[in-house]
């Protein structure tokens, strides 16, 4: 069975530092990636998605930034953090089959910036 | 651009009352159209999904939804709520057979025993 690992689970990073937050992925072949940032009163943003490797879609413009290195890991990173970056991020992978596309979701990365 | 709409950001119900949370759509073409359910504590679990034929859909726990195509919507329904179903609840929508899956802002439900 296919699972998703995405770490680390917590962080607290200052103002100005960099992040990098990894996600892979087990179980199954090329999927698709994606990482969304969920906050309060405000559901799941879409940040990056990707359908191989180093293809990157990015749907909202901001300080942050994505790659995928290999088939089944997705990075998301940042040169220097903002304090609004400060949330839950997650990741996660779906398949394109004959019944369409189904996203499963890893456990998520809570950031804060101070 | 596709959107979801969740008209209701927070439900408060009693046990055994009836339950509907509504869920629209932006899109004009082949859609498919999904249920997340995030219990507190918990990672994001999918409830149930629609991608063609019977427009009422079954999910787990018994819950239900209904696309209706005319009306842009996939509410979704429970007709005896318990107050394990204390939950926040997202819908999403994906564009065809596109990549991107788009989810709404959340409805929270609390449910008093």
């Amino acid at each position: 069975s296919q699972t998703i690992h995405q770490w680390p689970a917590t962080l607290v990073q200052p103002v100005g530092s960099p992040l990098s937050l990894e996600c892979t992925v087990e179980g199954t072949s090329n999927p698709n990636l994606y990482w969304y940032r969920q906050a309060a009163g405000r559901g799941l943003q879409l940040l990056f998605y990707s359908v191989g490797i180093g293809q990157i879609s990015s749907e909202v413009p901001q300080n942050l930034s994505a790659s995928r290195p290999q088939d089944r890991q997705f990075i998301l990173s940042s040169k220097k953090l903002l304090l609004s970056d400060s949330g839950f991020y997650l990741c996660a992978w779906s398949i394109l089959t004959g019944d369409g596309n189904t996203i499963y979701f890893g456990e998520g990365s809570w950031l804060t910036v101070v | 651009a596709q959107s979801v709409s969740q008209h209701n950001h927070h439900v408060i119900l009693s046990e055994a009352a009836s339950l509907e949370l509504g869920c629209n759509y932006s899109y004009g073409g082949t859609v498919n159209l999904f249920w997340y359910v995030q219990y507190p504590g918990q990672h994001l679990q999918l409830l149930l999904k629609y991608f063609s034929g019977d427009p009422l859909v079954k999910g787990i726990k018994g819950f239900e939804a209904e696309f209706i195509k005319s009306k842009f919507s996939f509410n979704l329904r429970k007709p005896s709520v318990q107050w394990s179903d204390t939950a926040e609840y997202f819908c999403a929508v994906n564009e065809g057979r596109d990549d991107k899956i788009i989810f709404g802002k959340g409805t929270r439900l609390h449910i008093l025993p």
